[in-house]
């Protein structure tokens, strides 16, 4: 299957500053890319749908300016947690789709101070 | 609401048991439907992926569809304590949206 990268794996930072995550699918383009947040014991959340070339799409109750998203490449989308606080500490996952099938990266943990 | 459902479990099934995985959908334009497996900690991994009415086989696994009753199972033979996990069923709408189920917790005893 295709296969998607996502740096770094894991992340300590202070709170109040910003923390960029990567997400590459390396073997095939992607128009598309998902950005999602897991919760210890709890189920994916869909934080919003990156697409090439235009702006992001967040669902409802992700606030678009923490969370910056940017899809300049049909290889490379990156979320950006701006003025990261410590509730903002997650597991983030992202995704990307090739022939309908959802592959992730293999996530990143991030911690808030 | 589009939704997937799934029993949240834990489900625990005895070493080299059947491990049967059930889930519902609410979409009846749905067209794909997916398996997915998430170890504690870690991403989750694409098992299967199952297009037409009835059964699709790939090793212990087979993934079953019923587009009538909107219901789709995946069942493990000879569980082995490594298949514990959480297993993620999703469905792709008509309108290409990818539906996650919130998982059903697998426990194989060993």
């Amino acid at each position: 299957g295709a296969v998607v990268s996502q740096h770094p794996s894991w992340v300590i930072c202070k709170s109040g500053t910003s923390v960029k995550i990567e997400c590459r699918s390396l073997d095939f383009q992607a128009t598309t890319m998902f950005w999602y947040r897991q919760f210890p014991k709890q189920s994916l959340m869909l934080m919003a749908t990156s697409n090439e070339g235009s702006k992001a799409t967040y669902e409802q109750g992700v606030e678009k300016d923490k969370f910056l998203i940017n899809h300049a490449s049909l290889t490379l989308s990156t979320l950006t947690v701006t003025s990261a606080h410590p509730e903002d500490s997650s597991f983030y996952i992202c995704s990307a789709t090739e022939e309908n099938i959802q592959y992730f990266g293999a996530g990143t943990r991030l911690s808030v101070l | 609401q589009k939704e997937v459902e799934q029993n949240s479990g834990p489900l625990s099934v005895p070493e080299g048991a059947i491990a049967s995985l059930n889930c519902t959908y609410s979409d009846r334009g749905s067209q794909s439907f997916f398996w997915y497996r998430q170890y504690s900690g870690k991403s989750p991994e694409l098992i299967m992926f199952i297009y037409s009415n009835g059964d699709k086989e790939d090793g212990r696994f087979t993934a079953q569809l019923n587009k009538a009753s909107q219901y789709v199972s995946l069942l493990i033979r000879d569980s082995q304590p490594s298949d514990s996990a959480t297993y993620l069923c999703a469905a792709t709408t008509g309108g290409f949206k990818t539906i996650f189920g919130a998982g059903t917790r697998l426990f194989v005893k060993a």
